[in-house]
């Protein structure tokens, strides 16, 4: 298995420009999880999915911030317009509905925003 | 909401010193885990604890889950250069849904001095 896929991995952008995050969960996992890390503050869980439904978006910094799952291969999260302050890295991780499993962290995308 | 604290935020050792990370949590917890996350990588997952009292090791790794379900430590025998990296403790909510999120420790940053 290829693992959780994430790109782009790397991202410079400019203040103001839209930003799209995109990720492919592990196949046959139906939770999905988006995680932004930086060093003040750590990894923050900003919104999960359980079979493509949003369950819990309360750590989504505000209204820039949206992610969508289409299906169940596919999450996107979307900046806009993106500000210097959301440079961080954004995990995407995927697990098995339920308590008992383990997450699979993708290989994260670094965001810069200028 | 549910908090799990982890100290300490940095640890230095002397190659071949031992280690501990201790995790604590607001609330009890079903069960927890651990993760590690290799310095520029993506916390990657160890183990899970779920009965009370808990113990289990790993090689030179031991995993302890407190009696009452709300603590937890990470204890690292003859550490190695190998062994850098930041430690995560993630807690599951008791007393919330089977659909329940991790959540996570700030993280315990080990540094090995050869």
């Amino acid at each position: 298995d290829a693992g959780v896929i994430q790109s782009p991995r790397h991202e410079v952008t400019e203040m103001g420009q839209e930003v799209t995050l995109r990720c492919k969960p592990i196949s046959g996992h139906n939770s999905l999880f988006w995680y932004r890390q930086t060093m003040m503050r750590g990894l923050e869980l900003l919104i999960y999915f359980n079979n493509n439904v949003p369950i819990d978006d309360s750590g989504m910094p505000e209204d820039r911030f949206s992610a969508k799952m289409p299906n169940a291969s596919f999450s996107t999260l979307k900046i806009q317009p993106s500000e210097p302050r959301d440079s961080a890295v954004y995990f995407c991780a995927s697990r098995q509905q339920g308590r008992a499993y383990e997450q699979y962290f993708g290989p994260g995308t670094r965001l810069t925003v200028t | 909401g549910q908090q799990v604290m982890q100290i300490p935020q940095y640890q230095h050792v002397q190659e071949g010193e031992d280690f501990t990370t201790y995790c604590n949590s607001s609330t009890t917890l079903s069960n927890i885990q651990w993760y590690k996350q290799r310095p520029g990588g993506h916390p990657v997952f160890l183990i899970q604890l779920v009965k009370s009292g808990e113990v289990k090791k790993q090689k030179r790794l031991t995993f302890q889950f407190g009696e009452a379900k709300k603590n937890s430590s990470l204890h690292i025998t003859a550490t190695q250069t190998t062994d850098v990296g930041t430690y995560f403790c993630a807690g599951f909510n008791a007393g919330g849904t089977s659909y329940g999120k991790l959540t996570f420790g700030q993280g315990t940053i080990l540094t090995v001095h050869p």
